[in-house]
């Protein structure tokens, strides 16, 4: 398997632009989960799903974001309108098993750089 | 609150020396610990997963001590390599809750020649 693939893997955007970032999972994997990942803050749980189903979105920070999962096998991740302080690298990570569970590992992709001007 | 802190924040080493970082945690009730490397321009990648009933556990060069008593990890890398240049992330995550793992902010590590 290629591992999780993430696109595009940097996106510069003008403020108030529609950006989508897409994820394609390891096949067989039944949690996705979305982070984002600043200098200030680390890494930080947006969204995950299980069986392509929302479980928790609390992270998400305003109603400009939205993610869906339509199938096993692909997610996106919007942010509609874009604002310069979305700027962060987003990573998209799956696993077989949650990640409380004993030894399940969940596997990042290698994120999507986003900068907004 | 659940968290998990790092310490140091950074650090700089001579290539074939040792090192170990420090992670400390309240996150409760406690399921599992990992550390993961993430390189430059890398997504995370995991080096050991450990329970509450392991102590320690390698990986090659790397290897991380698990006290759930006073709820403190460590990672010790032997006999570093300049390719060990890279930011250790200690992620935490609680019985019960399938899907957040709590990160710490990580310790960027630097091996000079």
């Amino acid at each position: 398997d290629a591992g999780v693939i993430q696109s595009p893997r940097h996106e510069v955007t003008e403020m108030g632009q529609e950006v989508t970032l897409r994820c394609k999972p390891i096949s067989g994997h039944d949690y996705l989960f979305w982070y984002r990942q600043t200098m200030m803050r680390g890494l930080e749980l947006l969204i995950y799903f299980n069986n392509n189903v929302p479980i928790d979105d609390s992270g998400m920070p305003e109603d400009r974001f939205s993610a869906k999962m339509p199938n096993a096998s692909f997610s996106t991740l919007k942010i509609q309108p874009s604002e310069p302080r979305d700027s962060a690298v987003y990573f998209c990570a799956s696993s077989f098993g949650g990640a409380g569970h004993m030894n399940t590992e969940a596997f990042f992709g290698q994120g999507t750089r986003l900068t907004v001007v | 609150k659940n968290q998990v802190e790092q310490s140091p924040q950074s650090l700089i080493i001579l290539e074939g020396k040792n090192c170990t970082l420090q992670c400390n945690y309240t996150v409760s009730p406690f399921s599992n610990l990992r550390w993961y490397k993430q390189d430059t321009g890398r997504g995370p990648v995991s080096l050991t997963i450990m329970t509450f009933s392991e102590n320690t556990k390698s990986n090659g060069r790397y290897t991380a001590t698990l006290d759930a008593d006073t709820k403190q990890s460590s990672l010790h890398i032997t006999a570093s390599q300049l390719s060990d240049s890279a930011s250790y992330i200690c992620v935490v995550s609680a019985r019960g809750n399938t899907g957040k793992l709590i990160f710490g902010q990580g310790t960027t590590l630097q091996v000079k020649p």
